[in-house]
C-alpha cells in the first residue's frame, strides 16, 4: 500500500540553526501539506501546496518557514532560524481521492 | 474559525463498544475524518464520511453524523487492547483543503 514517508524521524538542532524536514508524498497525489503537533496539543495546519505553489498557509507559517518541491518527488519544509517553540512533531500529508494520508512525522527538538 | 471539540479520555473494557464523540462549529464542513495515533507513531486514517451521509460502516467501525447538531461519532465494536490509542476527529470544507483537528480522545482498553 502506498504511504507517505518522512526523514529524519528525529532531528535535534540548536536554536537559530536552519533545518530541512523531508517528505515523499504518495506518487499520484497532487496536494501536499505540513502540520505540526506540539507535545500535548492539537495537530495544527501549517501550509498546503498545489501545482508548485502554496495554496493556503496558517498564521504559524511566517517568514521563517518555506516549502519546496525540488525534484517532483520530495516535498520539504525549511525553518530558517529555529526557535525553542518550534520543537514539535511535524507531519507531512498528501491528498488524493478524498483521503488525506499522513506520514509518520519528524520529531524536531530545538535546544 | 472552525472549532473542533472532543472529550479527552475514554476507558472501555475489552469486548465492549467504544463511542468517541466530536462536535464542530463550521456548518460548511463537508469532509469529516477519524484518525488513530498510537504512541510515538503518525496519524493513521481510519475512516471518513461526507456531510451528505448519516452513517458509514466499515468492519468494526461505525461513523454517525448529525449534521444539524454538527456532531460526529465513531463507534468501535468489540473493542480490543490494540484499539488503545488517541483518536482524532478532523474536518475540512474541501477534500483537498486543510484539516482542523480536535484535541484527540485517549482511549484506554482494559482487560
Amino acid at each position: 500500500e502506498p504511504e507517505v514517508t518522512q526523514t529524519p524521524s528525529h532531528q535535534v538542532t540548536q536554536m537559530g540553526q536552519e533545518v530541512i524536514l523531508r517528505c515523499v508524498p504518495i506518487s499520484n497525489h497532487l496536494y501536499f501539506y505540513w502540520y505540526r503537533q506540539i507535545l500535548g496539543q492539537k495537530v495544527e495546519f501549517l501550509v498546503s501546496f498545489y501545482n508548485n505553489e502554496i495554496s493556503e498557509k496558517s498564521e504559524i507559517f511566517d517568514d521563517q518557514f518555506s516549502v519546496e518541491r525540488p525534484d517532483g518527488s520530495n516535498f520539504t519544509l525549511k525553518i530558517r532560524s529555529t526557535k525553542l517553540e518550534d520543537s514539535a512533531m511535524y507531519f507531512c500529508a498528501s491528498s488524493g481521492n478524498n483521503e488525506q494520508f499522513f506520514g509518520p512525522g519528524t520529531r524536531l527538538t530545538v535546544l | 474559525g472552525e472549532d473542533v471539540e472532543q472529550s479527552l479520555f475514554l476507558s472501555v473494557r475489552e469486548g465492549d463498544s467504544s463511542v468517541i464523540n466530536c462536535t464542530y462549529t463550521d456548518s460548511s464542513s463537508t469532509y469529516l475524518y477519524w484518525y488513530k495515533q498510537e504512541p510515538g507513531a503518525g496519524l493513521q486514517l481510519l475512516t471518513y464520511i461526507f456531510s451528505n451521509m448519516d452513517m458509514k460502516q466499515d468492519q468494526r467501525l461505525t461513523v454517525l453524523l448529525n449534521k444539524k447538531d454538527k456532531h460526529l461519532s465513531l463507534r468501535i465494536a468489540d473493542t480490543q487492547t490494540g484499539d488503545s490509542a488517541i483518536y482524532f476527529c478532523a474536518v475540512s470544507t474541501d477534500s483537498w483543503g486543510k484539516f482542523q483537528f480536535g484535541a484527540g480522545t485517549q482511549v484506554v482498553v482494559t482487560p
